[in-house]
């Protein structure tokens, strides 16, 4: 069974601070991390798709990074705004698994306070 | 272009009342369909999975049961619905093409409260 962590629960921050989150996954048997973004009572929007160690992505002012052998991925947030408030989830493939199932971490949950 | 549906939106029930919430898919052929169930404090929960018309898994046992009689088309039911039934429920699908590493995408959800 694979394990995804995500830590903090939950972060506060002002608007303008920049913030970062961690996601955790055994490093063995990668294939790859995903991370969405999900609005209180919308859809969860994919961000990234992360595969090669040393990945770094960027869209806008959230960016994220992976490490694959020892099994981690940040995503930073550069000059929180408001609008970026959401809970963040980061899920990888079940390793084997043919039906393409993803297993989450609970998600950090970012307030930003104008 | 791919698009998911589902309704209703939000939903009260009262206890062991029935329930159907229906997710449709467009725009894309024999997806893999899901069901997954947020509850109150708690992360993202795989409810059902389906590979096919048919076709379902269950990854938790519990009061819910799901169905596909289409191939765009998945439904979560329930005969009795418990307090703990109480939750937002997302329906995702795969493409199969899986062209973005399993990429899963999602409906708009239905927020229940079961009273």
């Amino acid at each position: 069974i694979l394990n995804v962590e995500q830590s903090p629960q939950s972060l506060h921050v002002q608007e303008g601070d920049s913030t970062n989150f961690t996601c955790s996954f055994p490093s063995s048997n990668f294939y790859a991390l995903h991370w969405y973004r999900w609005e209180t009572a919308k859809s969860p929007e994919a961000l990234f798709v992360m595969t090669l160690n040393g990945d770094e992505k960027k869209k806008g002012r959230i960016s994220a990074t992976l490490n694959t052998k020892e099994g981690y991925s940040y995503l930073y947030i550069k000059g929180s705004q408001p609008e970026d408030s959401a809970t963040y989830l980061c899920a990888s493939p079940v390793y084997g698994g043919s039906q393409g199932n993803l297993i989450f971490g609970k998600g950090t949950k970012l307030s930003v306070k104008p | 272009s791919q698009t998911i549906h589902q309704w209703p939106a939000t939903l009260v029930q009262p206890v062991g009342s029935p329930l159907s919430l229906e997710c449709t898919v467009e725009g894309t052929s024999n997806p893999n369909l899901y069901w997954y169930r947020q509850a109150a404090g708690r992360g993202l929960q795989l409810l059902f999975y389906s590979v096919g018309i048919g076709q379902i898994s269950s990854e938790v046992p519990q009061n819910l049961s799901a169905s596909r009689p289409q191939d765009r088309q998945f439904i979560l039911s329930s005969k009795k619905l418990l307090l703990s039934d109480s939750g937002f429920y997302l329906c995702a699908y795969l493409p199969e093409d899986r062209s973005s590493y399993n990429e899963q995408f999602f409906g708009p959800g239905t927020r229940l409260t079961v009273l």
